[in-house]
């Protein structure tokens, strides 16, 4: 099946710095690609949707200034949590849709994730 | 607010024991339902899929679900579970209506017995 990659897939930083985590679709390309967030023993929490050339779609309770998301190209998504806090800390989860499943209206193209990236802010 | 809920949070199965773990959501109208399992250490991984068609969806590993919508359920099902299923399954839904999101349930830790 196709295959998502994210990088890095532990990090641990300071209180008060960003860090970025990268989201590729190695074998497809991904105009849409989903972040999630999961607390441990929790189910994911969808962040946001990255469109690729345009801004990102955040859900509700989701600081946008704080959890920045690029999709610059059609592999490619990044988020950037800004001035980390352990609060931040966490396992952030990316997905992507392989649009070869077909289109219509649900896009019944399968949905592929990532590793994961965990985070520690200390 | 569109929900998808899991019943059983823990559950504990002798090997070679039935399996069946409750899914239901709640949404009018039309739905994508997936089974995704996660084993220890691991990405999640489809279980299996329903789009339409026959209700009934077999997937891999011997993994089997009911799309019922009458209920508003869809329920995961093995007739005979091996050590190796232990793992945490989550339920999730795409909903119509052009929010084409993956909303997941809450999981259900599976763990199995020799």
């Amino acid at each position: 099946g196709a295959v998502v990659s994210q990088h890095p897939s532990w990090v641990i930083c300071k209180s008060g710095t960003s860090v970025k985590i990268e989201c590729r679709s190695l074998d497809f390309q991904a105009t849409t690609m989903f972040w999630y967030r999961q607390f441990p023993k929790q189910s994911l929490m969808l962040m946001a949707t990255s469109n690729e050339g345009s801004k990102a779609t955040y859900e509700q309770g989701v600081e946008k200034d704080k959890f920045l998301i690029n999709h610059a190209s059609l592999t490619l998504s990044t988020l950037t949590v800004t001035s980390a806090h352990p609060e931040d800390s966490s396992f952030y989860i990316c997905s992507a849709r392989d649009g070869r499943g077909g289109a219509g209206p649900l896009r019944t193209g399968e949905l592929f994730f990532g590793e994961g990236s965990r985070l520690t802010v200390l | 607010a569109q929900s998808v809920s899991q019943h059983n949070h823990h559950v504990i199965l002798s090997e070679a024991a039935s399996l069946e773990l409750g899914c239901n959501y709640s949404y009018g109208g039309t739905v994508n339902l997936f089974w995704y399992v996660q084993y220890p250490g691991q990405h999640l991984q489809l279980l299996l899929k329903y789009f339409s068609g026959d209700p009934l969806v077999k997937g891999i590993k011997g993994f089997e679900a009911e799309f019922i919508k009458s209920k508003f359920s869809f329920n995961l099902r093995k007739p005979s579970v091996q050590w190796s299923d232990t793992a945490e399954y989550f339920c999730a839904v795409i909903l119509s209506g052009g929010y084409n999101k993956l909303i997941f349930g809450a999981g259900t830790r599976l763990a199995v017995h020799p």
